[in-house]
């Protein structure tokens, strides 16, 4: 069975830091594309970044260029989100998810973990 | 950016009803075209790819429609379990972008 399980979230101050993980487990994740997707409280679906397999190409919406850096280590299973200079409009709900081969298409999500900015 | 427009923003339908949504995107995006459906509390869930290739262990009620920049979700008998907000996302190219959602509620 495919699981993504988010960690790391929480509450920090405007300007701070937080890392999220997403451990993966029931299938091969060396060999996955992986994705970050995050969610405003009542809002929709917005991309925030891609990896590949190999962890070599990285991909970031304009909103989280140059402050965010997505990484993985295929030892340990686990897709990381470094988040750097955060702002309130940040706060959202962040999921990890998997994709289908080498399409944009996400077939398997994490539970989400929220992400809170607030003095 | 690919622009993704769905419409409506929300709908009542009663159980057993026939319910369609609409999806435009801003260009052309060929069949690069999926739908998820999330409900309250919950990650989103990979119903149809591809415009009409529906996930495996997705109902056969669920079907999906369209090329270019047009298309279409049909749930053809709505069940209780399906009140929930629709997504559709273009696989098209990097961003990838998501539809404002459409709410399905209970009339």
């Amino acid at each position: 069975e495919v699981q993504l399980v988010e960690s790391g979230g929480g509450l920090v101050q405007p300007g701070g830091s937080l890392r999220l993980s997403c451990a993966a487990s029931g299938f091969s994740f060396s060999n996955s594309w992986m994705y970050w997707v995050r969610q405003a409280p009542g809002k929709g679906l917005v991309w925030v970044s891609r990896i590949n397999s190999e962890g070599s190409t990285t991909s970031y919406a304009d909103s989280v260029k140059g402050r965010f850096t997505i990484s993985r280590d295929n030892a340990k299973n686990t897709l990381y989100l470094q988040m750097n200079s955060l702002r309130a409009e940040d706060t959202a709900v962040y999921y990890c998810a998997r994709g289908s081969g080498n399409s944009y298409r996400l077939d398997y999500w994490g539970q989400g973990i929220l992400v809170t900015v607030s003095s | 950016d690919i622009q993704m427009t769905q419409s409506p923003s929300s709908l009542s339908a009663s159980v057993g009803d026939r319910v369609t949504i609409t999806c435009r995107a801003s260009q052309s995006i060929s069949s690069y075209l999926n739908w998820y459906q999330q409900k309250p509390g919950k990650a989103p869930k990979l119903l149809i790819y591809a415009a009409s290739s529906l996930q495996s262990g997705v109902p056969p009620r669920f079907s999906g429609s369209g090329s270019g920049t047009d298309f279409t979700l049909t749930i053809s008998s709505l069940q209780p379990e399906d009140f929930a907000t629709y997504y559709c996302q273009h696989s098209y190219t990097i961003p990838v972008t998501f539809g404002g959602g459409t709410k399905v509620e209970i009339k």
